[in-house]
């Protein structure tokens, strides 16, 4: 079975709200992780990755979170705006690059304006 | 514009039909892939090229068949399909063995299967 999965299928956030977009995986070996964006009608896009050996991230209004002792990865969207409502997924990956990323379903989240 | 380009971006098909769906990129990568994405299902890696050489199949039905003649071009071979294969077809490519950075993804090919 897959090991890349999201507690929320949808997220509802209002303008200039935090956005917080949580996965989990099962996979203790996974020592890459990256968050994709896909807007509607476009392939997913990179967003922000993260290595085992850190535990946060942060680019520009966004903030990735990895608990490693729970397999649980975060990315956090400051002050979301229009422009975030997409799909966004998660993605794991295992021996630092010599196997293929694992993604898991996604969230869709909505920007209420 | 990604640097990985798909065409068609729609495709509507009948069963019996055979069609390509194409792939190109010019970032100097090495590694292409293809998934599928279907609703409510997570992103399926179907295969994967390595310098022109298929290095995964998926277990992907032989109604679909990959070519991949040079590194910067990939197509998919479609033939005798079926209704649940609509889907999403996406494009991705990287550096060779290495997913640091992340695979850059088309837009993708939106098939229907009538």
């Amino acid at each position: 079975g897959e090991s890349v999965g999201l507690h929320l299928p949808t997220l509802s956030v209002q303008e200039g709200d935090n956005s917080i977009i949580n996965c989990a995986y099962s996979n203790s070996a996974s020592d890459y992780f990256i968050w994709y964006k896909q807007e509607s009608g476009k392939g997913p896009q990179f967003i922000i990755d993260i290595r085992s050996n850190m535990d946060k991230r942060q680019g520009q209004r966004v903030t990735v979170l990895l608990n490693k002792t729970v397999k649980h990865l975060s990315l956090q969207i400051a002050a979301t705006q229009p422009g975030d409502s997409a799909v966004y997924f998660c993605a794991e990956n295992i021996n630092s690059g010599n196997t293929p990323l694992v993604f898991g379903k996604g969230t869709r989240l909505s920007v209420i304006a | 514009e990604t640097g990985v380009t798909q065409t068609p971006r729609h495709l509507v098909m009948g069963m019996t039909n055979k069609k390509s769906l194409k792939c190109e990129q010019h970032l100097g990568h090495n590694a292409m892939y293809w998934y599928k994405q279907s609703a409510k299902k997570p992103l399926e890696l179907m295969f994967v090229y390595n310098f022109k050489e298929q290095t995964e199949n998926n277990s992907v039905p032989s109604r679909f068949s990959p070519e991949c003649p040079n590194s910067s071009h990939l197509f998919l071979h479609l033939h005798t399909l079926q209704p649940e294969d609509s889907a999403l077809y996406l494009c991705a490519s990287s550096p060779p063995g290495r997913t640091f950075g992340g695979y850059t993804f088309g837009s993708g090919t939106r098939l229907t299967v009538v």
